[in-house]
């Protein structure tokens, strides 16, 4: 059974610092490409970023450019999230999600239970 | 950006009912659209690619159609565990965007 399971998500203070992790099973992760969504609290989703299996192509929504860094272990099956100079903005839960191929536009399918981040004084 | 919008943003229905979303792409984006259904509390849970192919294990009531930008997505015989929300989304171009989501409640 494929598995996604994000952790590190915590409370921040606006302008700090956080490194979300997501450990991957059930499949060839490094077979397929992976990103991360978000979803505000009450709010629609929002896609963060994406990368592809070998790391060649990696994406950011415009609102994180400059700002977070995603990037990926193959040897340990795990993807991450480096998430600098938070805002409020950013608070959200964030999804671990498995593209269908090895890219980063071809379609998500499995999302892992999210990690929750809140950037708040 | 390609704008994703979806109608209704809510709908009522009752179990048995046949029900259908709308989801418009502000640009052609092919059948390069996906759905997913997300529970209260739950992670969105993948339905359908390529606009009208069903991700294994998905069961046929559910059904995708359209091209271009205008799409579909209709649940034949409701039952109490299709209550949930429906989201579109294309991956026709990056950034991969998301629509605002339809509320399926009794």
């Amino acid at each position: 059974e494929v598995q996604l399971v994000e952790s590190g998500g915590d409370v921040v203070q606006p302008g700090g610092s956080l490194r979300l992790s997501c450990a991957a099973a059930g499949f060839t992760f490094d077979d397929y490409g992976m990103h991360w969504v978000r979803q505000a609290p009450g709010k629609g989703l929002e896609w963060v970023s994406g990368i592809s299996w070998n790391t060649n192509s990696i994406v950011y929504a415009d609102s994180v450019k400059g700002r977070f860094t995603i990037s990926r272990d193959n040897a340990k099956s795990a993807l991450y999230l480096e998430m600098n100079t938070l805002r409020t903005e950013d608070t959200a839960l964030y999804y671990c999600v498995k593209d269908r191929r090895n890219s980063v536009h071809d379609g998500l399918d499995v999302w892992g239970q999210g990690t929750k981040v809140t950037v708040s004084s | 950006d390609i704008q994703m919008t979806q109608s209704p943003s809510s709908l009522s229905a009752s179990v048995g009912d046949r029900v259908t979303i709308t989801c418009r792409a502000s640009q052609d984006i092919h059948t390069y659209l996906a759905w997913f259904q997300q529970k209260p509390g739950r992670a969105p849970k993948a339905l359908m690619f390529a606009a009208s192919s069903l991700q294994p294990g998905v069961p046929s009531k559910f059904s995708g159609s359209g091209s271009g930008t205008d799409f579909t997505l209709t649940i034949t015989s409701l039952q109490p565990e299709d209550f949930a929300s429906y989201f579109c989304q294309q991956y026709y171009n990056l950034p991969l965007t998301f629509g605002g989501g339809t509320k399926v409640e009794v």
